[in-house]
């Protein structure tokens, strides 16, 4: 079956960085999304990663290795507004994304 | 951008009325818009595919009948929360891709919350 695993909840000191781990198991893959979402709120799209590799925007990256069906987060000098949870999402050969749980980053000051 | 419109941004209702939803992409065309329901502190549920010009596909456990989903041009999917009820109320969400792109990531609207009464 198809699977997105990724831990339910994290805590991180404001400043510092912290790193969101993603393993998936898709039928066919097509790419990896990140998407960040506070609390009331829609998702808002953060990276998209197809190849192998790291992908740096800001103070947000993203990894992804193809081989092990997974893919990691990073975010570095937390700010309190990256309080949130993060949606890890794998596209399958369908191109229908398959939705993890979401990660609850608590930034403490 | 991209940006998907969705509205109405929150609307309360009384039992037993029906509510519609609107889902606009309005920068690219969606043939495939996607209908998402999420409680409090919990992960996007997928409601429904909706597909231009054909009928939507239900995730198991969804009722079609109640939850109409209408998708009439490459910009627009409505759904309409028919006959709801208080255990209808929820946030829901939708989305949609470029067309035009396979790959491309999905847009978001900034959902609707329905309270029904």
């Amino acid at each position: 079956g198809q699977n997105i695993d990724q831990p339910t909840e994290m805590t991180a000191t404001e400043g510092a960085i912290v790193q969101i781990n993603c393993t998936y198991q898709t039928s066919g893959f097509n790419g990896l999304f990140w998407y960040q979402q506070h609390a009331g709120e829609a998702p808002t799209f953060l990276s998209y990663n197809v190849l192998d590799g790291l992908e740096e925007k800001g103070r947000f990256s993203s990894f992804l290795s193809r081989s092990k069906g997974y893919s990691y987060l990073l975010l570095k000098e937390l700010q309190m507004k990256d309080s949130a949870s993060y949606l890890c999402a794998a596209m399958d050969s369908n191109y229908q994304l398959i939705w993890g749980a979401g990660t609850k980053l608590i930034i403490k000051p | 951008g991209a940006v998907v419109s969705q509205h109405p941004s929150w609307v309360i209702c009384k039992s037993g009325t029906s509510v519609k939803i609107e889902c606009r992409s309005l920068d690219f065309q969606a043939t495939t818009m996607f209908w998402y329901r999420q409680f409090p502190k919990q992960s996007l549920m997928l409601m429904a595919t909706s597909n231009e010009g054909s009928k939507a596909t239900y995730e198991q456990g969804v009722e079609k009948d109640k939850f109409l989903i209408n998708h009439a041009s490459l910009t627009l999917s409505t759904l309409t929360v028919t006959s709801a009820h208080p255990e209808d109320s929820s946030f829901y969400i939708c989305s949609a891709k470029d067309s035009q792109l396979g790959s491309s990531p999905l847009h978001f609207g900034n959902g609707t919350r329905l309270t029904v009464t």
